[in-house]
């Protein structure tokens, strides 16, 4: 199994410019997370899914941010425009059932300059 | 709203020492309890987890927490710490896993 993937690991981009992150769960799992962590605000959660549908984005933090699954072993979340204030890392987890315990993906590292 | 609170930022022990991290949670249900570890520049891995069984639970890498339902307490042990368990542990909780604000754990040879 290889386990949650991330990508890129590291995106360095302007102000205004969109960002695409990418997550690929682990097979069979219902559950698909997305985490931001800095260092102000800890790992913040943004939006979660099951079995490909948005349950909760009221962490997603405004307009700018979408994030959308459209099948099960594919995720995706969006910035457009960047800010500077959405530097941190970014990360995605995976669960088959509520409550397991979570797979986390290695992060992406955003840089927004 | 569940949530959990990490007591201390930082931890520093002694190689061979126990290493305790405090966490105690903010819940009106039996709660799903967490604790995970973040190396740096690495994702979170986690060591245990609590759903309601056993009461005392034991982990990866010796690690173990107990849940004290009258101290609403999680707190992470292990009898001996070793130079790699120096790291960031994430106490959390619920399914949607509310995040305290973490532990550094540094090590001293």
């Amino acid at each position: 199994d290889a386990g949650v993937i991330q990508s890129p690991r590291h995106e360095v981009t302007e102000m205004g410019q969109e960002v695409t992150l990418r997550c690929k769960p682990i097979s069979g799992h219902d559950y698909l997370f997305w985490y931001r962590q800095t260092m102000m605000r800890g790992l913040e959660l943004l939006i979660y899914f099951n079995n490909n549908v948005p349950i909760d984005d009221s962490g997603m933090p405004e307009d700018r941010f979408s994030a959308k699954m459209p099948n099960a072993s594919f995720s995706t979340l969006k910035i457009q425009p960047s800010e500077p204030r959405d530097s941190a890392v970014y990360f995605c987890a995976s669960s088959f059932q509520k409550g397991y315990g979570y797979t986390f993906g290695s992060g992406t590292r955003l840089t927004v300059v | 709203a569940q949530s959990v609170t990490q007591l201390g930022s930082h931890v520093s022990v002694s190689e061979g020492a126990l290493v305790l991290l405090r966490c105690n949670y903010s819940s009106s249900v039996p709660p799903y309890l967490f604790w995970y570890v973040q190396y740096p520049n690495q994702g979170l891995q986690l060591l245990l987890k609590y759903t309601s069984a056993a009461t005392l639970v034991k982990g990866i890498n010796g690690f173990e927490a107990e849940f004290k339902k009258s101290e609403t307490s999680f707190h992470l042990t292990k009898p001996s710490a070793h130079m790699s368990d120096a790291a960031e542990y994430f106490c959390a909780v619920s399914y949607k896993l509310s995040f305290g604000a973490g532990t550094t754990v540094t090590v001293r040879a």
